[in-house]
């Protein structure tokens, strides 16, 4: 069964510094789709940035950027500049595609110190 | 222009009642899901259909029935009420059939905080 993992359960930055988020998973597949969703208080499921497995190069969206390593199964989240309205839970989730559920992590709550 | 909707967004009833919520998706999708996500935020899924059709049912107490009318709306009544189906529940919709390679990002709706007295 694949299984998703965020050790972290908190961490806090300083707005305009840069954090990275781990996350690890476990799976048997070749073919599979990584995502970072944020929720903030709202509670809306907010799609960050997405990775697809056959993909070598990493993801970027503006200020979020991913270090995916097939290999060691890890799909870290980095956030630059870190803004107050980055403040919220970030979940890492998995599917490996057509009519597949997402699988997601425990979450991290990222607090920004202003 | 809202993407995934879903009502009522907020729901308190007694234990014992029964209840639905209704979820609705105008991005053309062909698959929709509801997930559960409990007091410690676990997110978990619970159902997928694909074009009307069941396709994921992942343990769920039969007190639970997803029932599809179109692959636009899914919606999820819930029977004899008890007090551990307090959560919230986010419905979520992608598109898994198509030309060329598909990233299988799901878009979730605002989610229904469900409280049961």
């Amino acid at each position: 069964a694949q299984t998703v993992t965020q050790s972290q359960p908190e961490m806090s930055v300083q707005e305009a510094e840069t954090v990275t988020l781990s996350c690890t998973y476990d799976t048997s597949e070749s073919d599979y789709y990584l995502f970072w969703y944020k929720q903030p208080p709202s509670r809306q499921m907010i799609l960050v940035i997405r990775q697809e497995a056959y993909k070598q190069q990493n993801a970027t969206e503006n200020r979020f950027s991913v270090n995916f390593q097939k290999a060691a199964k890890s799909f870290s989240l980095k956030i630059s500049d870190s803004q107050l309205g980055d403040a919220a839970m970030y979940f890492c989730a998995y599917t490996t595609g057509a009519n597949s559920k997402l699988t997601f992590g425990k979450g991290i709550t990222l607090s920004v110190r202003p | 222009d809202t993407a995934v909707s879903q009502t009522p967004k907020y729901l308190v009833t007694q234990m014992g009642n029964d209840k639905s919520i209704k979820c609705e998706q105008n991005l053309g999708h062909d698959t929709m899901y509801w997930y559960k996500q409990d007091s410690k935020k676990f997110l978990k899924i619970m159902f997928s259909y694909n074009n009307k059709e069941l396709i994921i049912n992942e343990t769920v107490p039969n007190r639970f029935s997803p029932k599809s009318p179109d692959k636009a709306h899914l919606n999820l009544h819930i029977n004899s009420l008890e007090l551990g189906d307090s959560a919230v529940y986010f419905c979520a919709s992608s598109q898994v059939v198509g030309s060329g390679r598909l990233s299988y990002e799901q878009y979730f709706g605002p989610g229904t905080r469900l409280t049961v007295t």
